[in-house]
């Protein structure tokens, strides 16, 4: 059974860091691409990060590029998704996601971050 | 960016009956291996989002047959026949071809 467990999610100032994990079980981890999707409260959902099997190619929305960092150690089955200068803006609830034909088939149950003073 | 448009944003239905909502894109978003990535997901309340349609119409595994997807170019539909109560929630269309890949902002089924 594929399982994607999410962590690191809490509150934290405008302008701190935070660093997610999400730890992937039930398939082979290296054959898949994998990504962050986000759901602000109330609101839509929202593509923020994906990578490939390697770690070789990364994909970024504007909106985060050059404060995120999306990462996978494929020994430990984990992708991370490091976030640095945060924004109000930028309080969500972050799921993990596999990857399959250009979609994503399989979701974790997320995790929330609040960016507030 | 590819904006992806759906429509209506809240789609009361009456149980049994069907439900159709649409999803236009910007521009076209054919792969260059010729095949067109749209999905559609649902977000039950209080649930992660579950895909239901990839490529267009192609149905995921343990999704209900009344649940259908079509269209080409940049207007496409996902059509729940026989509506049942467990069919509440939020329901997303994604391209998945162009970066960044975008999301509907999501169509709201009820029950009447």
């Amino acid at each position: 059974e594929v399982q994607l467990v999410e962590s690191g999610g809490e509150l934290v100032r405008p302008g701190g860091s935070l660093r997610l994990s999400c730890a992937a079980s039930g398939f082979k981890f290296t054959d898949y691409w994998m990504a962050w999707v986000r759901q602000a409260p109330g609101k839509g959902l929202e593509w923020v990060a994906t990578m490939n099997g390697d770690g070789s190619e990364k994909y970024y929305v504007d909106s985060v590029k050059g404060r995120f960092t999306i990462s996978r150690d494929n020994a430990r089955k984990s992708v991370f998704l490091q976030m640095d200068s945060l924004r109000v803006e930028d309080t969500s609830i972050y799921f993990c996601t596999r990857l399959v034909e250009h979609s994503v088939n399989y979701w974790g149950q997320g995790t929330r971050v609040t960016v507030s003073s | 960016d590819v904006v992806m448009t759906q429509s209506p944003l809240f789609l009361p239905v009456t149980l049994g009956q069907t439900a159709s909502i649409s999803c236009r894109s910007s521009q076209s978003f054919v792969h260059s291996d010729g095949n067109t990535y749209l999905g559609w997901f649902q977000q039950r309340p209080g649930q992660s989002p579950r895909r239901l349609i990839y490529r267009v119409s192609n149905r995921d595994s343990g999704v209900p047959e009344r649940f259908s997807g079509s269209g080409s170019g940049t207007a496409f539909t996902l059509k729940i026949s026989r509506v049942q109560a467990e069919d509440v929630g939020v329901y997303y269309c994604m391209q998945g071809t162009k970066w960044p890949w975008t999301f509907g902002q999501g169509t709201k089924v009820e029950i009447k």
